[in-house]
């Protein structure tokens, strides 16, 4: 079946400096890919996304290229902010197995210090 | 704007009291989605709706239950909720089936008494 594995956290960076989150995943076919966003106490915001091998998905200086030979997917930004702080997931959907269904990684979460 | 709307977005109930939780929306999605989230782990299917068919994700507990009356509005039925059914309920729609994004409501807080 379909599987995603995010680095271990809890990750502490300072004010601007550079964030790698790494995701790597498990699928037959060929999946959506998804960086979702969940700040304290609310639902889950869709970040980027990639549908396809080699697209990059980019959003709000967040960026995360589908690299199909080795099955990753990880997010990055160059300058964190404060307002940065929350829980990242990364997931994919579709394949041949998955049909609609979200497979999530078991999240990571991101504190920026000023 | 188009969007995802869950009420209430805090739910207290008592143990064994059957509780509702509501979710509409305004995309006009096809697939609506059920999830059980703990402690910032990762959300949970619980069960998803293709326009009127219902699906069950086999590890669901009868205790939960699900309604979609129309495109717009889904509910959870919680029937006998237990001290371990206290979590964030999330409702997501897509807007078919396959690799599509799903967008989430902000979720409610459940607390059982």
């Amino acid at each position: 079946g379909n599987s995603v594995t995010q680095m271990e956290g809890p990750v502490t960076l300072s004010e601007e400096a550079f964030l790698t989150i790494n995701c790597t995943y498990t699928a037959t076919g060929y999946p959506s890919l998804f960086w979702y966003v969940q700040y304290p106490g609310e639902g889950l915001q869709l970040l980027l996304k990639a549908t396809k091998a080699d697209d990059k998905g980019s959003n709000k200086g967040f960026e995360a290229t589908y690299r199909k030979e080795t099955t990753s997917f990880h997010l990055e930004k160059g300058s964190v902010q404060v307002s940065d702080s929350a829980v990242y997931f990364c997931a994919l959907s579709g394949g041949e197995t998955s049909g609609s269904r979200l497979t999530f990684g078991e999240g990571t979460q991101l504190t920026v210090n000023p | 704007d188009a969007m995802v709307i869950q009420n209430p977005r805090y739910q207290v109930t008592q143990f064994g009291k059957p509780v509702t939780l509501s979710c509409s929306q305004t995309l006009n999605h096809n697939v609506m989605y059920w999830y059980q989230q703990k402690s910032s782990q990762a959300p949970k299917l619980l069960f998803h709706y293709y326009d009127k068919d219902f699906n069950n994700e086999a590890d669901t507990p009868d205790n939960f239950q699900s309604r979609r009356p129309n495109t717009s509005f889904c509910f959870l039925d919680i029937r006998s909720p237990g001290l371990g059914d206290a979590a964030m309920y999330l409702c997501a729609t897509s807007r078919d089936r396959g690799s599509y994004e799903q967008y989430f409501g902000p979720g409610t807080r459940l607390t059982v008494t």
